[in-house]
């Protein structure tokens, strides 16, 4: 199992700034995602992050909107870059200890953006 | 989209009854898995089953799992108020990338 550390639990934004979302592992973990989570919607995937490489976009997400970095196999950041009312979300970090496993997930990132 | 759907979107039903939700996805998996949503944060998983797997136990969960129709049904027998949750499935597919596909979820309310 992993136990996850996600901060800020929730942080209310002004237009235009940016805003970054840390995820503090446990144990090392080969596998780590971001996932973006719309009111009342799913999650959609927007990057693995890689670790010591750049991360790894869906469709429809851009590094210049979501920089993220992992430098080791227990930590990584998501940037939410430039951002507008539109980017409120929760914003939740997961990882996974072997492929097709299950994954497991942070407490999660509740973003307003005024 | 790969994004599976779910159905119902809502279920309400009363504390001992038991509650069914489906899912449906569109490209072959590895593995589909369940996760419960409490309160809109972290999500839980529940339990997985394997692409060559028909039906799965876990408690009072119960996972059947249909390749042909491509298709997964979550029973939860006896619920209780506590189940009540969002509930999501998700699938794996081949590439060992690890990322999982979410659906569409079933928000269910169990009334004391």
């Amino acid at each position: 199992s992993a136990v996850i550390s996600q901060k800020p639990s929730r942080d209310i934004c002004q237009r235009g700034t940016s805003l970054t979302i840390q995820c503090q592992v446990d144990s090392q973990v080969t596998m780590m995602f971001w996932y973006r989570q719309q009111p009342g919607q799913s999650l959609t995937l927007i990057a693995t992050a890689n670790q010591g490489s750049e991360a790894t976009y869906e469709s429809g997400f851009v590094i210049d909107k979501f920089p993220i970095s992992r430098p080791n196999l227990t930590f990584s950041t998501l940037t939410v870059s430039n951002m507008s009312p539109e980017d409120s979300s929760i914003y939740l970090c997961s990882v996974g200890t072997a492929p097709n496993e299950k994954l497991f997930f942070g407490s999660g990132t509740q973003l307003s953006v005024l | 989209s790969q994004q599976g759907e779910e159905d119902p979107q809502a279920l309400s039903i009363q504390e001992g009854e038991n509650a069914t939700m489906n899912c449906s996805y569109k490209t072959s998996i590895n593995n589909l898995q369940w996760y419960r949503q409490n309160s809109g944060r972290g999500l839980v998983h529940l339990i997985l089953i394997r692409s060559n797997e028909r039906e799965k136990h876990s408690g009072r969960l119960r996972v059947t799992l249909d390749t042909s129709k491509k298709s997964s049904s979550l029973l939860i027998t006896a619920s209780r108020a506590a189940d009540t949750a969002s509930y999501f499935c998700a699938t794996g597919y081949s590439g060992n990338t690890g990322k999982l596909i979410f659906g569409q979820g079933t928000t269910l309310q169990v009334k004391p």
